[in-house]
């Protein structure tokens, strides 16, 4: 079954808004992480946020992580028409390894 | 990412057959995952190494196998492939020595099952 669960499924915005993908998740997590995937690719890391951490800030991204209520999000600033792709949230949830859950993924789409 | 190689790139094969999906890696990771992926349903594990000799299966092994050859090579076969495992599967690797939770994917293989 699937850990992590993103919101909305698909986002359409222009350029230069912002868009913010929310991520739901089960059980506890040693860090989570959010993956980009543009049209029939392979994923790209683009950032990770352990349990203890609150926010994290990567560029035009900012993670937010809530272990309480077992939720991240993900806001990307002044979105580009290359932003235009699947956001994906992953979560480790083994404490011997690094296998990763990953949720279904939302898609953004940003029109010029 | 070109460190992450995966071939075929496309496979089409007839339901019966067995089939290897082929993944090396340059990066000198000492892990190595097998994921598929359908439409609406994200990736899911099917099995994953963290080293030659360890090998673990993941959420969805069933009808799956892998050999972990060496360090950089990790294959996974169907022994006899059916329809429903038509999908796009990825292989990725992570590094324990530097804490081992970013994964690296490799750019697919897109397999048909007719």
């Amino acid at each position: 079954s699937q850990q992590g669960e993103e919101d909305p499924q698909a986002l359409s915005i222009q350029e230069g808004e912002n868009a913010t993908m929310n991520c739901s998740y089960k059980t506890s997590i040693n860090n989570l992480q959010w993956y980009r995937q543009n049209s029939g690719r392979g994923l790209v890391h683009l950032i990770l946020i352990r349990s203890n951490e609150r926010e994290k800030h990567s560029g035009r991204l900012r993670v937010t992580l809530d272990t309480s209520k077992k939720s991240s999000s993900l806001l990307i600033t002044a979105s580009r028409a290359a932003d235009t792709a699947s956001y994906f949230c992953a979560t480790v949830v083994n404490q011997a390894g690094t296998a990763l859950i990953f949720g279904k993924g939302t898609t953004l789409s940003v029109s010029s | 990412d070109a460190d992450v190689t995966q071939t075929p790139r496309n496979r089409i094969t007839k339901t019966g057959k067995r089939i290897m999906l082929e993944c090396s890696q340059t990066k000198g990771h000492d892990r190595m995952y097998w994921y598929r992926q359908d439409p609406g349903l994200g990736l899911r594990l099917i099995y994953y190494s963290f080293d030659v000799k360890d090998i673990n299966k993941g959420e969805i092994s069933d009808g799956y196998s892998v050999s972990r050859q060496a360090q950089a090579k990790f294959s996974l076969s169907l022994e006899s492939a059916i329809p429903n495992q038509t999908a796009l599967y990825f292989c990725a690797t992570s590094d324990w020595t530097t804490g081992g939770d970013t994964q690296y994917f490799g750019p697919g293989t897109r397999l048909t099952v007719l």
